[in-house]
């Protein structure tokens, strides 16, 4: 079957690092999407990895192996609007997202 | 750009009675747009995927007679959730994707259904 799996929930400080990791197991592979999504709001697009490497973009940055199939998502000097969840989304052979649960990212002063 | 409006923001209907939600793409010329429903503190479930002037495909598992969907037009979408329930109630979000091959989509701001 086909499976994103991404850590339930994580805790940092503002000003810090910090890296949410997902993996995932798809029936082909057309490239790996990161979402942000706030409490009561729609998901926003943060980044598209369909070759492995590390891409950059302000703050964050998102990278992919694709034969581990292992994506993280890099959040750098992190904010307290930077509370939301994080979502980890595969594209299929089919084209068909595959989601994960999502990340809940907790910001501390 | 690639704006995605949803309406209504928010519905509270009575058991047993249909409620539509629109979504648009108020800049881009949607290809394909996508219905999910999320309950809290869960991730998304895809619904269904429309492409302008054709039947939607439903996921597994979703009523395609309870949850009709109509993509009339490259930039509109309707949902009508017909003799909702209680537990019909969750937050319903729309994406859209433009073009062939192009798989980024862009999502409304979500609307979220209460049913009493």
């Amino acid at each position: 079957g086909q499976n994103i799996d991404q850590p339930t929930e994580m805790t940092a400080t503002e000003g810090a690092i910090v890296q949410i990791n997902c993996t995932y197991q798809t029936s082909g592979f057309n490239g790996l999407f990161w979402y942000q999504q706030h409490a009561g709001e729609a998901p926003t697009f943060l980044s598209y990895n369909v070759l492995d490497g590390l891409e950059e973009k302000g703050r964050f940055s998102s990278f992919l192996s694709r034969s581990k199939g292992y994506s993280y998502l890099l959040l750098k000097e992190l904010q307290m609007k930077d509370s939301a969840s994080y979502l980890c989304a595969a594209l299929d052979s089919n084209y068909q997202l595959i989601w994960g649960a999502g990340t809940k990212l907790i910001i501390k002063p | 750009g690639a704006v995605v409006s949803q309406h209504p923001s928010w519905v509270i209907c009575k058991s047993g009675t249909s409620v539509k939600i629109e979504c648009r793409s108020l800049d881009f010329q949607a290809t394909t747009m996508f219905w999910y429903r999320q309950f809290p503190k869960q991730s998304l479930m895809l619904m269904a995927t429309s492409n302008e002037g054709s039947k939607a495909t439903y996921e597994q598992g979703v009523e395609k007679d309870k949850f009709l969907i109509n993509h009339a037009s490259l930039t509109l979408s309707t949902l009508t959730v017909t003799s909702a329930h209680p537990e019909d109630s969750s937050f319903y979000i729309c994406s859209a994707s433009e073009g062939q091959g192009f798989y980024e989509q862009y999502f409304g701001p979500g609307t979220r259904l209460t049913v009493t």
